[in-house]
């Protein structure tokens, strides 16, 4: 069975910190790996991932993908209080895509 | 303005009223999706369709029925067969190819009563 798992569901941090939201998979037949910001209503997308270690950057936000141990890790760097959202952990298996439970950050001023 | 519109972004229905969920998009995207999500909880796909009359179960598909008759269309029905209905559903659509990514709509948000 396909399944994403994504770890800290939950994470609390200090304005300024930088945090680690990690995501693994077990996918047949993976053609990519997505990362969305949700704040309200629909996720807004951040990177797509095709490739192992070749790490995708936008502004303070980076991540990286490893096919061969089957995760994927999103670095937030000095964090704000406008990161404070879920993160949703995204794979895709030909045109099926199956989320994760996503991690629940919230950043104190 | 392209994007992805779902309607009505609230709805109330009694036990026992199927309900349709509409979502259309100008995007000129061949794939759709239907996802629901609950409280503390990721995205759940429903159904998604890769091309016009064609569409595949995703992993929660029990208890709702969709259509792909148009291209830019892909109603959700919800029946009365669904045992918990209550939930923020949002559809999405994508270009297949490998650099396709989702983009969403607003989101749907259903209370049975």
């Amino acid at each position: 069975e396909d399944k994403v798992v994504q770890s800290p569901l939950s994470l609390v941090v200090h304005e300024g910190d930088t945090v680690t939201l990690n995501c693994s998979y077990e996918v047949t037949n993976f053609r990519s790996l997505l990362w969305y910001k949700q704040e309200k209503k629909a996720p807004t997308f951040l990177f797509m991932l095709t490739s192992s270690g070749i790490e995708k950057k936008s502004g303070r936000l980076s991540s990286i993908l490893d096919k061969k141990e089957l995760f994927s890790i999103l670095n937030i760097t000095a964090t704000q209080t406008g990161d404070s959202a879920v993160y949703l952990c995204a794979v895709r298996r030909d045109d099926k895509i199956i989320f994760g439970k996503g991690t629940r950050l919230h950043i104190l001023p | 303005d392209g994007g992805i519109t779902q309607s009505p972004k609230y709805l109330f229905r009694k036990e026992g009223q199927n309900v349709t969920l509409s979502c259309e998009q100008n995007l000129n995207h061949d794939a759709m999706y239907w996802y629901r999500q609950d409280p503390g909880q990721g995205l759940r796909l429903i159904y998604y369709s890769q091309i016009v009359n064609d569409f595949q179960k995703g992993d929660i598909a029990e208890g709702y029925s969709v259509s792909r008759e148009k291209k830019e269309s892909f109603p959700l029905t919800v029946t009365s067969a669904q045992k918990n209905p209550t939930a923020f559903y949002l559809c999405a659509s994508r270009l297949r190819s490998n650099t396709g990514e989702l983009f969403f709509g607003e989101g749907s948000r259903l209370t049975v009563l």
